[in-house]
């Protein structure tokens, strides 16, 4: 199995306060992403990073930032959680652009918005 | 704007059947096609990559198949067994590099 983490794995907070994910892996990857998971909606990717830095928006980056400081870690923040984002959150990694190569996932964040 | 769908939602069959799982896609210019399987409260696993120039690709029990220019692709579980109830999920590498999923047929085998 590719060497991703995700902490923390489960969560509840409270409307208005901020919540930071954080996403580990030990693979050397360029590429790490962050997608959320809804029923009936598939995954969807919020940001994506393609260097250390050098991050990009996804199709639902509205109320998300990211950070990429290490080539390791990857950080997702709700500066102002809301119910609507209520959600599994997971994170992936590639060698190559996501589109190109396989992704490799975490285990997943679950995240209640109270 | 790229739209995957997998019709059915859900699947229920007797173990030992052989199965076909559907994914359709509304823009044939894509990269390649991927299918993840997911367990319930983990993680995604791929399962297999066609890329745009294939037809299929094979692994072991499963055959995954793509028709372009129909915006089909299927995944073929031949023999099923118990442990292959799970939520499979197909997505598509478009010309922005991203992944645009469907939302999953929910499998179950029933012994």
């Amino acid at each position: 199995d590719a060497g991703i983490t995700q902490s923390p794995r489960h969560k509840v907070t409270e409307t208005g306060t901020p919540v930071t994910l954080r996403c580990h892996q030990t693979e050397n990857h360029r590429y790490m992403y962050w997608y959320r998971q809804d029923p009936g909606h598939g995954l969807r990717l919020i940001h994506y990073s393609y260097g250390v830095k050098d991050t990009d928006k996804g199709e639902v980056s509205d109320g998300y930032s990211v950070s990429r400081s290490k080539t390791e870690d990857f950080l997702l923040t709700l500066e102002s959680a809301t119910s609507s984002q209520t959600s599994v959150y997971f994170c992936a990694i590639s060698s190559q652009a996501g589109a190109i190569n396989e992704q490799f996932f975490g285990p997943g964040t679950r995240l209640t918005v109270l | 704007k790229q739209e995957v769908t997998q019709i059915p939602a859900a699947l229920s069959v007797p173990e030992g059947e052989n199965l076909v799982l559907n994914c359709s896609f509304t823009d044939s210019a894509i990269y390649n096609l991927q299918w993840f399987r997911q367990d319930p409260g983990k993680g995604l696993t791929s399962l297999l990559l066609i890329q745009s120039s294939q037809r299929e690709q094979t692994s072991g029990r499963l055959n995954a198949s793509l028709d372009k220019s129909s915006g089909r692709s299927t995944l073929y579980i031949a023999a099923s067994q118990p442990g292959d109830s799970a939520t499979y999920l197909c997505a598509v590498g478009g010309r922005n590099y991203q992944l645009i999923w469907g939302a999953g047929t929910k499998l179950i085998i029933k012994p």
